[in-house]
């Protein structure tokens, strides 16, 4: 099956400190995604990638940096964390094709700035 | 950009009952829908994905889809408490668009 691991699974960062997500998958899957979810707002897409060494911005990309060393790694960084940053961070894969388009998820991580 | 809206925002049921929730988009451009659930503090869970108009049936969990409509809906067939979750519905392009969710919908049920 399908495997998308995240890490740290919860974290608690002070405001102006530098944090970073990580993301690995076993899927040898093209995409990959970064989501944050807070309450109302379901998921919104932060950056996403589709080919190692490339990524591309989402939706609300402002204050976050994304990299893609390689086709199983995604980070999500956030250089200078701020108070409206908490929230809960989820990644993804999924393979090219409109049939085969998937998406798996991690199992997200928690983030608290102080 | 592609808006995703979902309706109710909150629904209860008594188990047994049919549930039925909603989701409208904002172009006809999408030809790939999904709909997830996600238990409390947990992970997302694929439950039904819909290409064409029409519906598909997984289990007991039914998506209807309507592009003239900018519509796509999902029932859940006899649901349970444990059904109790957030749904949420997620659109995309073919390829070139990577999938945009709606805000949710809490379903509760009651036994």
């Amino acid at each position: 099956e399908a495997a998308v691991t995240q890490s740290p699974r919860s974290k608690v960062a002070v405001t102006g400190g530098k944090v970073t997500l990580s993301c690995h998958q076993t899927n040898n899957h093209d995409y990959m995604y970064w989501y944050r979810q807070d309450t109302g707002h379901g998921l919104r897409l932060i950056h996403y990638s589709y080919v190692a060494d490339s990524t591309e911005k989402g939706d609300i990309p402002d204050g976050y940096k994304a990299s893609r060393p390689s086709q199983e790694n995604f980070s999500l960084i956030l250089e200078l964390a701020s108070l409206s940053q908490t929230a809960v961070y989820f990644c993804a894969s999924s393979d090219r094709g409109r049939n085969q388009d998937t998406q798996y998820f991690g199992p997200g991580t928690r983030l608290l700035v102080l | 950009q592609q808006k995703v809206q979902q309706s109710p925002e909150s629904l209860t049921v008594s188990e047994g009952a049919m549930a039925s929730l909603n989701c409208t988009f904002s172009d006809g451009t999408s030809d790939n829908f999904r709909w997830y659930r996600q238990h409390s503090g947990k992970g997302l869970e694929v439950l039904v994905s819909i290409f064409s108009d029409g519906e598909k049936e997984e289990g007991r969990f039914t998506a209807h889809l309507n592009r003239a409509s900018l519509h796509v809906s999902l029932h859940i067939r006899e649901p349970q408490p444990s059904d109790s979750a957030v749904y949420l519905c997620a659109m995309s392009m073919d390829n070139n668009n990577a999938p945009r969710f709606g805000a949710g919908t809490k379903l509760t049920v009651k036994p």
